[in-house]
């Protein structure tokens, strides 16, 4: 589980307010992914990063925003959500974007929106 | 049609009894075919990896890919307390970085 950290585990924001969560991954992968996973539904992929570039935004809403600085870390500025975004948002990483290659995700953020 | 088809469950089996998950899915093009393991408040864990068609075990874990019937599974010998999780089933094209997952399984081991 260290290989990829997540901060904060829990967050509880209203939906005026401005967040952002945190992955940052200790094993040397070139991509790194969003995912949401709520109660009763398949994990939903929302962004997926590859050497820092953006290969795919699974048509997420704008109020989401993803940052990857560098191969290492990961952010997603959350604004104005929505009580249905409430969800466990995890971070993954992998050795490069593309079939074959094992995903190893961290923890997750609890998110809820009140 | 939904992607991929994963009974929730829950499933409640007794210490040592064999635990038997599945999926269906719809594209015939899908090569990759793993099973992860979630435990409560905690993200999930690759436990077995198949390519294509077969069966491979791991343990006392085995998991089988029949892509004839687009159908895969995972078989758990002499289940632990331990294996006591939520288990999700995912797939992907060759190349293709989306993984389409399973809604999860939630099992059960009773001591």
């Amino acid at each position: 589980e260290t290989g990829v950290t997540q901060t904060p585990r829990h967050l509880v924001m209203g939906m005026t307010n401005k967040k952002s969560l945190k992955c940052e991954q200790h094993l040397g992968h070139n991509a790194m992914y969003w995912y949401k996973q709520s109660a009763k539904k398949p994990l939903e992929l929302m962004f997926v990063y590859n050497f820092k570039e953006q290969t795919e935004n699974n048509s997420v809403p704008s109020r989401f925003s993803p940052e990857c600085p560098n191969s290492s870390h990961l952010f997603l500025h959350l604004h104005t959500l929505q009580p249905e975004d409430s969800a466990l948002y995890l971070c993954a990483s992998s050795q490069e974007a593309g079939g074959g290659y094992e995903q190893y995700f961290g923890p997750g953020t609890r998110l809820t929106v009140t | 049609q939904k992607e991929v088809e994963q009974d929730p469950g829950p499933l409640s089996v007794p210490e040592g009894a064999i635990v038997s998950l599945n999926c269906t899915y719809s594209n015939s093009a899908f090569q990759y075919f793993m099973w992860y393991r979630q435990y409560s408040r905690k993200g999930p864990e690759l436990l077995m990896y198949t390519y294509s068609s077969g069966n491979k075990e791991d343990g006392r874990f085995t998991a089988q890919v029949d892509k004839s019937s687009k159908y895969i599974s995972l078989f758990i010998r002499d289940s632990q307390p331990s294996d006591s999780a939520t288990y999700l089933c995912a797939m992907t094209l060759n190349g293709n970085n989306r993984l389409a997952f399973g809604k999860g399984n939630q099992v059960v081991v009773i001591p």
